[in-house]
Formats: C-alpha cells, structure tokens, sequence
C-alpha cells in the first residue's frame, strides 16, 4: 500500500505565487521526510528535509510546514519561477527504517 | 565528487532477452538502492544492497536479480525482459537510510 501519498499529480502556478505542495503519511514511526526535486532527464536530488521534532524548515524560498498530529507536512515554494517547473516527491523513513518511501509526484508547471 | 553513474543511458532490448544496468559510485556509500519509475506510480524500490554481496529485496523484486561484488558498484540484472519491465529506472546510494539519496541520471529501459 502507498505509505506517503501526494494528494496531486499536477499543480500549475503563476510566476510570483507560492506553489503549494501537500503530502501525507501513515506510519507513525516516520521521522525523517525529505522532499527530492526532478527535472527531466535526470534523478531526483535532495531539495529540502525535515525531522519530526520540527514542524518548520526553510531554505531560501523553499519552506517544509509539518503536522505531525495530523500526519501531513506540505512544500510551499514562494515567489514561484518558471526554473522550479519540476516533478516534486515527498519521502519518508523512519529511524529504524531501512529506506526511503516516496510518494508518486507532484508535477509542477509554473506559467511565466 | 559525489556522483552516481549508471550505465547505459537508454536501452532496447527484445521480449526474453537478459538485461545488465550497472551503476557506480565515488562516495564509498554502503547502501545502494535500485529503483524503477512509472508515470504514476513514483519511484518503487527494487532492490537494497547494504555492502558486498549483503543484497536484500525491496518492495517488487520479481524479475529482476542483483550483483555487488565491489562497494562502488551494483548491477541490476533481468533474466528473460518481460514487456512490462518497460521503464526508467534508477540507482542510488546513500551513507544512512535518513541521509541524502544522491541518484543516477536513470537508464530508459524499453522492451520490445
């Protein structure tokens, strides 16, 4: 069964608006979410991670917001740009885990 | 440097023909994951090596073998390509399960 769903397959946004990217999860002994950035062509690459312990992370224009009560954490990217136009996938482990699961995708299109 | 390498980059192969994707990397990581991507479905994990010859399965695992005889390097072998193994798939390595995954540009796999 899918553990980390991405509620969106796709999101497009205005150049200048904050995207934001929802993700959940069901384990409850996840710790550790990070979020991988890919364009086409190539792999996905670290963009941002966050710990349970925190329930913000920010990076630039890049924010992690995570509720662990609820069991969802979301992605806001702020002051969009056509260069972040990319497949966003949220992961999670969790400290006795031994891999990474990742949620199938949020497609980002951002409209200049 | 940081970098995974994976080995070809695009593939065709016929329908029962065996298929060898090599992937190495410079970091001295001990895990090394393989991956497959299908639209919709994010990334799946194949297999997980934790060091030489130290292989276990990951969550869709039939069709396909492994081989890690060296710390930088890990194969993906599949005996006999079916149609459905059609994909792009993708290695990757990393130093603990809540550290960075640093991934391959991917090999597209297609059979014919």
């Amino acid at each position: 069964q899918q553990q980390v769903r991405q509620s969106s397959q796709s999101l497009t946004v205005w150049e200048g608006e904050t995207a934001i990217l929802n993700c959940s999860y069901e384990n409850s002994a996840f710790d550790y979410f990070p979020w991988y950035q890919q364009f086409p062509g190539e792999g996905p690459a670290l963009l941002i991670a966050i710990r349970s312990v925190s329930d913000k992370k920010e990076d630039g224009r890049f924010t992690i917001f995570f509720n662990k009560r609820e069991k969802n954490l979301s992605l806001h990217i702020k002051d969009s740009q056509p260069g972040d136009s990319a497949t966003y996938f949220c992961a999670a482990t969790a400290n006795s885990g031994t891999y990474q699961r990742f949620g199938t995708g949020t497609k980002l299109q951002v409209v200049p | 440097d940081m970098k995974v390498t994976q080995m070809p980059r695009y593939l065709i192969k016929r329908m029962g023909e065996n298929v060898l994707l090599e992937c190495g990397q410079d970091m001295s990581h001990e895990t090394m994951y393989w991956y497959r991507q299908d639209p919709g479905l994010g990334l799946q994990l194949i297999y997980i090596s934790y060091d030489v010859d130290s292989n276990s399965e990951g969550d869709i695992p039939k069709g396909y073998r492994v081989s890690r005889k060296k710390r930088e390097h890990f194969s993906l072998i599949l005996d006999s390509a079916k149609t459905n193994q059609t994909s792009v798939y993708f290695c990757a390595s990393t130093g603990t399960p809540q550290n960075t995954l640093y991934f391959g540009a991917g090999t597209r796999l297609s059979v014919l």
